[in-house]
């Protein structure tokens, strides 16, 4: 079966700190992956996805930036946090093509980072 | 870019009620999903719908996908204190392989 894992659970972070959230699955092979923040009791913000080893598309400019060194390893950095670097990062993947018409997003559990 | 508005932002009911959520976009969707998220954890999959006029049903709750692949809605019949949690439409792209999330629906039901 396939599992999705993310760390750390929580973070909190001093700002203009450098900031690293791997995330890995495993199970599968050649994943779509997906890096997404969420504000408190809102709804998802897409920031990067990947399709494969080394392509990265970003959907926001932002202080944030993804790397998929690994075929399942997707991870997400920062050089210098900003206060408005706070929120709920989730990790999702998907499978092939298709991934949202004929399957689904399976989430990690995501990443509480505060910035201070 | 397409965007997903979900509507009501929050719903607080008591046990018993029924409600409907809603989304809706100007843009066209290969399939729309519906997620249901508990504090703290990853949001997990309820339904996929696909073909437009699509009318899913899962228990208690109706899932409907426009005809013109716009807009779904999720209704949810006889509430119960189990059903509290983020409830969030999701709107797969062209190629499907991307999905935008509407802001996300709060519900409560108080018993």
């Amino acid at each position: 079966s396939q599992t999705i894992h993310q760390w750390p659970a929580t973070l909190v972070q001093p700002v203009g700190s450098p900031l690293s959230l791997e995330c890995t699955v495993e199970g599968t092979s050649n994943p779509n992956l997906y890096w997404y923040r969420q504000a408190a009791g809102r709804g998802l913000q897409l920031l990067f996805y990947s399709v494969g080893i080394g392509q990265i598309s970003s959907e926001v400019p932002q202080n944030l930036s993804a790397s998929r060194p690994q075929d399942r390893q997707f991870i997400l950095s920062s050089k210098k946090l900003l206060l408005s670097d706070s929120g709920f990062y989730l990790c999702a993947w998907g499978r092939g093509a298709r991934a949202f018409i004929d399957t689904e997003a399976f989430f990690g559990q995501g990443t509480r980072l505060t910035v201070v | 870019t397409q965007l997903l508005e979900q509507s009501p932002q929050f719903l607080s009911i008591q046990e018993g009620e029924n409600l409907t959520v809603y989304c809706n976009s100007s843009s066209v969707f290969s399939s729309l999903q519906w997620y249901r998220q508990e504090p703290g954890e990853g949001p997990v999959l309820l339904v996929t719908v696909v073909t437009g006029g699509e009318v899913k049903k899962l228990k208690r709750l109706t899932f409907q996908f426009g005809d013109a692949r716009k807009d779904s809605s999720l209704h949810i019949t006889a509430a119960q204190p189990g059903d509290t949690g983020l409830y969030l439409c999701a709107g797969a792209g062209e190629y499907g392989n991307k999905l935008v999330f509407g802001a996300g629906t709060i519900l409560r039901v108080k018993s």
